[in-house]
């Protein structure tokens, strides 16, 4: 079955970079698009980004802009998310999901979620 | 401030139906028929529940529905049942340059 697998929970220090993968299974990697979005403890969901995993092309949320890379890896099926001058206020949960044509917003499944704390 | 408006919250007792409305613009919700609704218990990930504003993936009961007009989405679920409490997102299409935005979440208290 198709699933996105997450890699562990974090804990940075303010001013630190910090890199989540997520690795796909179950479906041809290449054909689908893969966004990130994150949810601060007790707060909503909000979009960061997608990035196409054929040819690596990515779009990313203004609020982002100069603060995050996503890259994808077609040999071993991962796409990653680097967010970098990280302050308290990216302390979240941070999950990757796919979609198949640019224009989709319905994402299934979900990653599993990578908590980064941000403390010094 | 999220880019979508939902209501804080809405509460309806077992058996009852109720509507949550997700507010956007010409450039959003009401540009594209792209729009999408999430489920989040508590500790849990998002939850796929509608999808291009009234389809039901495999699994949804059928007592979850989508409608749009104009600029406003809603999701309606009826014959509410105790796990139906929960926290509901909803997702617009909105355009090639911000293709994604979402809105801020809506409580639904299950009396």
């Amino acid at each position: 079955q198709v699933q996105l697998v997450q890699s562990g929970a974090e804990v940075k220090e303010p001013g630190a970079s910090v890199k989540v993968s997520c690795k796909a299974s179950g479906y041809t990697f290449t054909h689908y698009y893969m966004h990130w979005v994150r949810q601060a403890p007790g707060q909503g969901l909000e979009w960061m980004g997608i990035i196409n995993p054929n040819g690596g092309s990515t779009t990313y949320a203004e609020n982002f802009q100069g603060r995050v890379i996503m890259t994808s890896d077609t040999s071993t099926s991962t796409v990653y998310m680097e967010l970098s001058s990280l302050r308290s206020e990216d302390t979240a949960m941070y999950y990757c999901t796919r979609v198949f044509d640019w224009n989709d917003v319905w994402f299934d499944p979900w990653g599993q979620g990578s908590l980064v704390t941000v403390s010094s | 401030q999220s880019a979508l408006t939902q209501p804080r919250s809405v509460s309806g007792s077992p058996g009852q139906s109720v509507t949550i409305s997700c507010t956007g613009t010409s450039s959003d919700v009401g540009g594209y028929n792209y729009v999408s609704w999430y489920q989040q218990h508590p500790g849990s990930t998002p939850k796929l529940m509608i999808f291009d504003v009234n389809k039901r993936p495999s699994g949804v009961p059928h007592r979850f529905s989508g409608s749009k007009s104009g600029n406003t989405a809603s999701l309606t679920i009826s014959g509410l049942q105790a796990e139906d409490e929960a926290e509901y997102y909803c997702c617009s299409y909105a355009g090639r340059y911000t293709p994604v935005v979402f809105g801020g979440g809506t409580k639904l208290t299950v009396l």
